[in-house]
């Protein structure tokens, strides 16, 4: 079973405008992961925001996590097409090695 | 940023034959990890290493599947003999610590 689920499934939004992806997940966490994949290319790390953070930022990006709910965010600013992406949440347990389960992501669209 | 590398970007062979997927991971790493997704579905942990052991393999991870890092070179992927079902894009990732993980750019597999 999934230990993530990002929602909603697709976003569309035109450049400049912002754009915001939801993560709800099942476990108990060191600290979670965002990741960008774009198409032909492998996920890329975007953001790590430990579980005694409630937001980190990262030049137009923006995560927050709320453990009590275990659920997270990641908003993306003044976005551009090369935005385009699927972004998947990761949660991140106490164990070195962690394997990351992927959820079937956020398909956000930033059109012209 | 530090770049992993998967030869070849593309395989195409018989069902039946024996393939070896080489990956590239950044240098000092010392966590690897052989991920597969199908067209149109998540990504999917296959196995992790470290140390020159699996640490962790998932169902996925059939008896026809093998990895090693043999003297520090490639980080490799042997399936033997493969199937159709081994059609997928694998992904190779290396991690510093076993927390951020750091992707290679794929294989497309296809199995005749």
């Amino acid at each position: 079973s999934q230990l993530a689920e990002e929602n909603p499934w697709a976003l569309s939004v035109h450049e400049g405008e912002s754009v915001t992806v939801n993560c709800s997940y099942k476990t108990s966490i060191t600290a979670l992961q965002w990741y960008r994949q774009k198409s032909g290319e492998g996920p890329a790390q975007l953001i790590l925001i430990r579980s005694n953070e409630r937001e980190k930022r990262n030049g137009r990006l923006r995560a927050t996590l709320d453990t009590s709910s275990q659920s997270s965010s990641l908003s993306i600013t003044a976005t551009r097409c090369e935005d385009t992406a699927v972004y998947f949440c990761a949660p991140l347990t106490n164990s070195a090695g962690n394997k990351l389960t992927f959820g079937i992501g956020t398909r956000v669209l930033v059109r012209p | 940023g530090p770049k992993v590398l998967q030869i070849p970007s593309h395989q195409i062979i018989d069902m039946g034959q024996m393939v070896t997927l080489n990956c590239d991971p950044v240098s000092n790493h010392l966590y690897f990890y052989w991920y597969k997704q199908i067209l149109g579905q998540q990504m999917e942990f296959l196995v992790n290493f470290y140390n020159g052991k699996v640490m962790e393999k998932s169902k996925l991870f059939k008896d026809q599947f093998s990895v090693e890092r043999p003297d520090g070179s490639y980080f490799t992927l042997k399936i033997q003999p493969t199937a159709l079902e081994d059609s997928a894009v694998y992904f190779c990732a290396s991690s510093p610590l076993g927390y951020e993980q750091y992707f290679g750019p794929g294989t497309r597999l296809t199995v005749l």
